[in-house]
């Protein structure tokens, strides 16, 4: 079931910050909002994740607001390595039991 | 860890023939999912284990889809008899169940039935 909406395309000129929004709107209180993304012909990798706190790490930064019925998806400087499907899902954490629903996902394209 | 090894990477076969594709999850994960990905329908699950055992085929598209998780470092997914509509990458992922409950996915195996 898709609990989340994201622009089908985007594109991102190389260097600069790529940020793709997602729209969850019926989040629960407990459900993290994953980012995940499939670069062509291979698996899907995991990126970030989080709950209602902001968070960084070495690929990206991701924004949540303060209702968490949305957030960004941010790469600081966009590689041509980066064009890819980013897909936003929201799950329950703390179980291995709830599987990732993918969703259409954004194609982001990195432009030289 | 060299992460979640799937094989063979392509497969190529015919129509009615038995196929078998193979995972390896990373070692210490307690989640193993079988997942298919067509351009029609998407990333889909198909079956997820815990501790070796199935906890969820519903998405299973028929009987002739089996999957087996005979240990904790292994797991395959059957198809017999294999249909030209069973064309798809298949991908497995494995997840260590706790604060960071992160999938990690394989590079898959696209299936080709002719």
């Amino acid at each position: 079931d898709a609990k989340t909406t994201q622009p089908t395309s985007m594109d991102c000129a190389e260097g600069r910050a790529a940020n793709l929004p997602c729209n969850h709107s019926t989040i629960s209180g407990n459900e993290y909002v994953y980012w995940y993304r499939q670069i062509h012909s291979q698996g899907p990798q995991y990126i970030i994740h989080g709950l209602k706190n902001n968070e960084t790490n070495e690929m990206a930064s991701l924004i949540i607001t303060e209702d968490r019925k949305s957030s960004t998806l941010i790469l600081p400087h966009a590689t041509l390595r980066d064009t890819a499907v980013y897909y936003c899902i929201v799950r329950v954490g703390l179980t291995g039991a709830n599987n990732l629903f993918f969703g259409t996902g954004t194609r982001l394209t990195v432009i030289p | 860890d060299a992460g979640v090894i799937q094989s063979p990477r392509h497969e190529v076969t015919e129509m009615g023939q038995e196929v078998t594709l193979r995972c390896k999850p990373i070692s210490g994960h307690d989640y193993l999912f079988w997942y298919r990905q067509t351009m029609m329908r998407g990333l889909e699950l198909l079956i997820y284990f815990n501790n070796n055992v199935p906890i969820d085929d519903s998405g299973m598209p028929e009987d002739r889809f089996s999957a087996k998780m005979p240990n904790a470092s292994f797991s395959t997914l059957k198809i017999q008899p294999s249909e030209p509509r069973d064309s798809a990458v298949y991908f497995c992922a494995s997840n260590l169940q706790g604060p960071q409950n992160i999938q990690y996915f394989g590079a898959g195996t696209r299936l080709s039935v002719l």
